[in-house]
């Protein structure tokens, strides 16, 4: 099995209904992170979490929620989605700083808003 | 704020040519870098990082990078490619004392033509 595992990985929805992305991690790690990819501008940071208590805004949240149910799970949500939000977005987890900074990565979740 | 660029969008190589995939970052102290890669359909692999110490580093398929301080360049480099080496590469820049908020540059797709 996978160390970080998505669901759904793919998944077609309509504009302005909700949906959420799933991720659970093996690995232990107390770091998990929620990345979407678009071409040509690489993955952006949408939200990310150090430990279950303590979740964080990145560089894109904006119409994005995030839920951190244990430390292995962080969820992803998209209240009302629109099709700009149609991308790949990654779920990814890291053991901390220093030597340990390496992120591990899902197999991805390619979303369309149609 | 730390940035990323890589300069080529796309980069087509002959089987059994060198490849250099160029990335610049900006960021005021020494950043941990890294390079992954993700073939198509598939999540995010590392293929190296660098922390401290030597600068050329050595990483999986036969991959090594080097960075220069001088020129904020983390250049990845590989002497034969082959063909399924066709993927598209990222590198990354993450800071220390914060842990892994790594941030990525654009991409490189790399093309191996036989």
């Amino acid at each position: 099995d996978a160390d970080v595992t998505q669901t759904p990985r793919n998944r077609i929805t309509k504009t302005g209904k909700r949906i959420m992305l799933e991720c659970s991690q093996t690995k232990g790690h107390d770091r998990m992170y929620w990345y979407r990819q678009d071409p040509g501008l690489g993955l952006r940071l949408i939200y990310y979490s150090f430990d279950v208590k303590d979740i964080n805004k990145g560089e894109i949240s904006d119409g994005y929620s995030v839920s951190r149910q244990a430390q292995a799970k962080f969820s992803l949500s998209l209240e009302s989605a629109i099709p700009n939000q149609t991308a790949l977005y990654f779920c990814a987890t890291s053991g901390g700083t220093g030597v340990n900074t390496e992120a591990f990565f899902g197999q991805g979740t390619r979303l369309t808003v149609v | 704020a730390q940035s990323v660029t890589q300069p080529d969008i796309h980069i087509t190589v002959s089987e059994g040519a060198s490849l250099e995939l160029r990335c610049n970052y900006s960021y005021g102290a020494t950043p941990y870098l890294f390079w992954y890669v993700q073939s198509p359909g598939q999540g995010l692999q590392l293929l190296l990082k660098y922390f401290s110490g030597d600068t050329l580093v050595q990483g999986i398929k036969g991959f090594e990078a080097e960075f220069k301080r001088s020129q904020s360049s983390f250049n990845l480099r590989k002497p034969s490619v082959h063909w399924s080496d066709a993927a598209e590469y990222f590198c990354a820049v993450g800071p220390m004392e914060y842990g892994n908020k790594l941030v990525f540059g654009a991409g490189t797709i790399l093309r191996v033509k036989s």
